[in-house]
């Protein structure tokens, strides 16, 4: 089964740092993971996906994640945070292409603080 | 496009009371799915469709029933509520990829759900 873990429920950053945002998945073939972001009261969008095209992946609003087979890991990175940045992160994984459910981690929460 | 609409956004039920959650996308998705959405759980899937009449079941089916008569439409009906199933819905539908590919899944704003 394929899965997700995303470590630190909760992530406090102040404005102008690094946003390291962690995910780890489990899958017993090569996976296709996803970040998306929730903003408060809001749907999920998608921030960027891994196809196995390219290992580092850049994705909208300054973001990106880099694809590491051998630490099956697929952490969310951006250089410098904005207070627009404060919400609910998560990662995501399905193991076919196509039309799949997705499998998603518990969630991080950012806060940035000024 | 409107994209993914669910109705109502608000809804508070009584235990015992039936309801049904819509879900309409206009994008002519074939794939659209339905979760919920817990403090700390993440979201967890409930059903899917990956076109008209055909649905599956997901990791927490139970309590639930969906249909899927149209490709615009998929609407979650919840037959007898419980408290456990207070929570926040989404739906989200995605468009067929190409061969070796995966598509983004497009999300609705969610119908916030409490049952009594």
């Amino acid at each position: 089964a394929q899965s997700v873990t995303q470590l630190g429920s909760h992530v406090s950053v102040s404005e102008g740092a690094l946003v390291l945002l962690r995910c780890n998945y489990s899958s017993s073939v090569p996976p296709y993971l996803f970040w998306y972001v929730q903003y408060p009261n809001q749907g999920l969008q998608l921030l960027l996906k891994y196809t196995s095209a390219a290992t580092l992946v850049k994705g909208i609003n300054g973001f990106e994640a880099e694809f590491k087979k051998s630490e099956t890991s697929f952490h969310l990175t951006k250089p410098s945070a904005h207070m627009s940045d404060a919400a609910e992160y998560f990662c995501a994984v399905t193991r076919n292409s196509g039309n799949t459910p997705l499998v998603f981690g518990k969630g991080t929460r950012l806060s940035v603080i000024a | 496009n409107a994209g993914v609409t669910q109705t109502p956004k608000f809804q508070v039920l009584k235990t015992g009371q039936s309801m049904t959650l819509q879900c309409a996308q206009d994008m002519n998705h074939e794939y659209m799915s339905w979760y919920r959405q817990d403090p700390g759980m993440g979201l967890r899937l409930i059903h899917y469709s990956v076109g008209a009449g055909i649905t599956d079941q997901g990791e927490v089916p139970n309590g639930y029933n969906v249909s899927r008569s149209t490709t615009e439409d998929f609407p979650l009906r919840l037959l007898s509520a419980a408290p456990s199933q207070t929570s926040v819905y989404f739906c989200a539908s995605s468009y067929t990829p190409t061969s070796g590919s995966v598509n983004e899944q497009f999300f609705g704003p969610g119908t916030r759900l409490t049952v009594l």
